[in-house]
């Protein structure tokens, strides 16, 4: 069984504060590794799609990075504001081709105090 | 702008009693994906269609179906709904090339 795991749960963090959570994943037929924001009662939005090894991606505050040979991945964001207070979920794909299949993790929920 | 819209947003139904979510895109995407997520547990991938081609995945209840009538549209049909079903339903779409996916907002099923 494929599982991936996020931590922490949830999180409080006050503004300005810089914050990170933790993917984990098989390492075995690793294919794509997504991260999505996911704010109440809209659409979980795509924030990055990694598939190398040591690949960093940055958008604006927010950054992740990739071990595949480890199976984690890091999404960080510096000098957290009100705005950034999401559920932020990683999924892992193992296998592209006409499927594409993401498994999910729980999700961490970010929130953010002004 | 091109999105994935869901109906309805919040659907109440009762225990037995047929129900459908709809799902429509104008992405023009030829992969439609239905997830399940039971509160604080991870989307769950139900089915998904590549172009008319159905996937079921191995452990998804008979209890649910889907129907693709055309590329835009895609719904899913819970026959008899039980409490367990309620969830969060969440549709997303992809293209067959990038296989990254785009979600709409959800609707979250109430079973009474």
């Amino acid at each position: 069984i494929l599982n991936v795991e996020q931590s922490p749960q949830s999180l409080h963090v006050q503004e300005g504060d810089s914050t990170n959570f933790t993917c984990s994943f098989p390492s075995s037929n690793f294919y794509a590794l997504h991260w999505y924001r996911w704010e109440t009662a809209k659409s979980p939005e795509a924030l990055f799609v990694m598939t190398l090894n040591g690949d960093e991606k940055k958008k604006g505050r927010i950054s992740a990075t990739l071990n595949t040979k480890e199976g984690y991945s890091y999404l960080y964001i510096k000098g957290s504001q009100p705005e950034d207070s999401a559920t932020y979920l990683c999924a892992f794909s193992n296998y592209g081709g006409s499927q594409g299949n993401l498994i999910f993790g729980k999700g961490t929920k970010l929130s953010v105090k002004p | 702008d091109a999105m994935v819209i869901q109906n309805p947003r919040y659907q109440v139904t009762q225990f037995g009693k047929p129900v459908t979510l709809s799902c429509s895109q104008t992405l023009n995407h030829n992969v439609m994906y239905w997830y399940q997520q039971k509160s604080s547990q991870a989307p769950k991938l139900l089915f998904h269609y590549y172009d008319k081609d159905f996937n079921n995945e191995a452990d998804t209840p008979d209890n649910f179906q889907s129907r693709r009538p055309n590329t835009s549209f895609c719904f899913l049909d819970i026959r008899s709904p039980g409490l367990g079903d309620a969830a969060m339903y969440l549709c997303a779409t992809s293209d067959s090339l990038t296989y990254e996916q785009y979600f709409g907002p959800g609707t979250r099923l109430t079973v009474t």
